[in-house]
């Protein structure tokens, strides 16, 4: 079954705690992205990645930090220094030829308490 | 600046009713745009985008350079409609990030 699967659906976290988001995806896109989604301020990009072992910040990524060691891989940590944490976040995945569409998981829907 | 706006949150309308959703767009160049979609408990997906032009599910959208709109219409509203929808502008050579507009929330009442 191919796709871009994000785990876990809900999350639930200290504050204080770093937390990992997981995004993996079979599809043998070489981009990926970490969109994070809030009511009224539609998606907002944390980071992305076009390969392998390089990623570059998007438009909110300070207390965010990512990693992309294996292609099919994309992991979202969400540390202390984030000041709002709680949000619904998107992982998505794009072949890196021209004029193609991302795909998006499901997403997780983090909450600090 | 490059940035997409939504203005309605909401819109509601009753069935069999047209649909227009407004998106504009702010961009110094020549745009990629596109409507996605997120339906109650689904993931966010592609709808449509302006580089094809066809109709999805009864929708269309034209883009309009001259007033920075990318406005989504459909004639006939079904219930099946009702959901989330996003406007999104993919800057050229930017690794292709998306950027998104606000979103409206289409509510299709019987």
């Amino acid at each position: 079954d191919g796709g871009i699967t994000q785990s876990p659906k809900y999350l639930f976290r200290k504050e204080g705690q770093n937390v990992t988001l997981s995004c993996e995806q079979n599809l043998n896109h070489d981009a990926m992205y970490w969109y994070r989604q809030d009511p009224g301020q539609g998606l907002r990009l944390i980071y992305y990645s076009q390969i392998v072992n390089d990623f570059q910040k998007g438009d909110i990524a300070e207390g965010y930090s990512v990693s992309r060691e294996k292609k099919e891989s994309f992991p979202l940590t969400v540390t202390s220094a984030q000041k709002n944490p709680t949000a619904f976040y998107l992982c998505a995945s794009r072949d890196g030829g021209l004029n193609t569409e991302a795909f998006f998981g499901q997403g997780t829907r983090l909450t600090v308490v | 600046a490059q940035r997409v706006t939504q203005p309605e949150k909401l819109l509601s309308v009753f069935k069999g009713a047209p649909v227009e959703l407004k998106c504009n767009y702010s961009y110094s160049g020549s745009p990629e745009l596109f409507w996605y979609v997120q339906y109650s408990r689904q993931r966010l997906q592609l709808l449509l985008r302006h580089i094809s032009r066809e109709s999805i599910k009864g929708f269309t959208a034209d883009l309009n350079k001259g007033e920075t709109s990318f406005h989504l219409k459909k004639p006939f509203a079904q219930e099946e409609d009702s959901a989330m929808y996003y406007c999104a502008l993919r800057p050229y050579n930017q690794g292709g990030k998306l950027i998104f507009g606000q979103g409206t929330e289409l509510s299709v009442k019987p």
